[in-house]
């Protein structure tokens, strides 16, 4: 079983906020970091798929870091609005196919 | 393009009942999952097929059998079911050239009593 953690497990911010939130794996047998992004009642959709060292992403007010020597990413949500809460998945490929998902950052954006 | 689509929606078994969750996919894709979601927990993988034939353990799959019927199609089978076995049961495909990203379906809920 490989440790794949998200922090904080809950977030709840003020409309207009930025927030960053992160997930940190083992740094061996590295293959891929994935993000999704899961609102209540609705599937899993895919944020980012990042696979160097120093990746960044960007999607509008989104962005996503990689560091594979540390084993960590950052997540960054910049002015916060009321429809970017969801909760927010990292998944860790270490193999082709073979995935462990952390269990989330849930974030609560206030109007 | 409907995605990836899951029957039923919703499920209440008795303990050692049998039942099969239905998965398909209208994106050609090559790669297909079975996922469990547990409160608390992340997405923890079931079984995994990377082409059409093919199946593959994944974290959880003690008390699960998978069967991939063709490349559309991967199915999921409870044969005993057991109250440990509720859940929110997720099917995904990818493209299976490494490294993309993995489409989910709906969500299938059942209740294991």
């Amino acid at each position: 079983i490989l440790n794949v953690e998200q922090s904080p497990q809950s977030l709840h911010v003020q409309e207009g906020d930025s927030t960053n939130f992160t997930c940190s794996f083992p740094s061996s047998n590295f293959y891929a970091l994935h993000w999704y992004r899961w609102e209540t009642a609705k599937s899993p959709e895919a944020l980012f798929v990042m696979t160097l060292n120093g990746d960044e992403k960007k999607k509008g007010r989104i962005s996503a870091t990689l560091n594979t020597k540390e084993g960590y990413s950052y997540l960054y949500i910049k002015g916060s609005q009321p429809e970017d809460s969801a909760t927010y998945l990292c998944a860790f490929e270490y193999n082709f196919n073979k995935f462990y998902f952390g269990s989330g950052t849930k974030l609560n954006v206030k109007p | 393009n409907a995605g990836v689509t899951q029957t039923p929606k919703f499920q209440v078994l008795k303990t050692g009942q049998s039942m099969t969750l239905q998965c398909a996919q209208d994106m050609n894709h090559n790669s297909m999952y079975w996922y469990r979601q547990d409160p608390g927990m992340g997405l923890r993988l079931i079984y995994y097929s990377a082409s059409e034939g093919t199946t593959d353990k994944g974290e959880v799959p003690n008390g699960y059998n998978v069967s991939r019927l063709n490349k559309r199609e991967f199915s999921l089978r409870l044969e005993s079911a057991a109250p440990s076995q509720t859940s929110v049961y997720f099917c995904a495909s990818s493209e299976g050239s490494g490294w993309e990203t993995q489409y989910f379906g709906p969500g299938t809920r059942l209740l294991v009593l």
